[in-house]
């Protein structure tokens, strides 16, 4: 599976969009781009996947380029509960080994 | 509809003993998975398993470490003769198809804190 790239952490004011970068240099054509965010102390929860459309749903968009080497995770009205750590990951169909790097640790701000 | 249930949520055991850590997939799961995170670390994968089968444990250390998930019941990690650096988070983690289905979502528990004095 590609491996990911995240800046080690973010701020955001609360109430604005957060967006978050993920690069996949790596990935092949059968890679799916997942995210995934764990609040402190809790289990990761699942956000959202994609292929190569931007995908939408009630938490959170997610934008990858045409080059699928990158894509952005956008919140579009952070609140302060959206502070976690947020995990980009590369897996293809049939992975199941996901793998949880750094995260990019986002903090949003009153 | 419960989630991924998990117990203890915090367990503490002195070394040399044996620590025993349940997971309830969500109801229609069966498919289960077990990560460990150590303090300030990301989740690694430990082991992979469908009822009554081990799919893979390439993730799991090869001595003290087992994990079951029976026909009826919930799944178990066990870690005998403890050690400190045992002393992690471990997830457990379900999802209601293989890793070969189009959504490949696994959902996670809370969690079980194991520390090791």
């Amino acid at each position: 599976d590609a491996k990911t790239t995240q800046p080690p952490s973010m701020d955001c004011a609360e109430g604005r969009a957060a967006n978050l970068p993920c690069n996949h240099s790596t990935i092949s054509g059968n890679e799916y781009v997942y995210w995934y965010r764990q609040i402190h102390s809790q289990g990761p929860q699942y956000i959202i996947h994609g292929l190569k459309n931007n995908e939408t749903n009630e938490m959170a968009s997610l934008i990858i380029t045409e080059d699928r080497k990158s894509s952005t995770l956008i919140l579009p009205h952070a609140t302060l509960r959206d502070t976690a750590v947020y995990y980009c990951i590369a897996l293809n169909t049939g992975g199941f080994k996901t793998i949880f790097g750094a995260g990019t640790r986002l903090f949003v701000k009153a | 509809n419960a989630g991924v249930m998990q117990n203890p949520r915090h367990l503490v055991r002195r070394r040399g003993q044996e620590a025993r850590l349940r997971c309830s997939p969500m109801k229609g799961h069966s498919h289960v998975y077990w990560y460990r995170q150590l303090p300030e670390e990301g989740l690694k994968f430990m082991v992979y398993l469908q009822k009554e089968n081990i799919i893979d444990e390439s993730g799991m250390p090869k001595e003290r470490f087992s994990a079951e998930f029976p026909k009826e019941g919930p799944s178990i990690l066990r870690i005998q003769q403890v050690v400190r650096g045992d002393s992690a988070a471990y997830f457990c983690a379900s999802s209601p198809k293989g890793p070969l289905n189009a959504k490949n979502i696994q959902y996670f528990g809370a969690g079980t804190r194991l520390s090791v004095l």
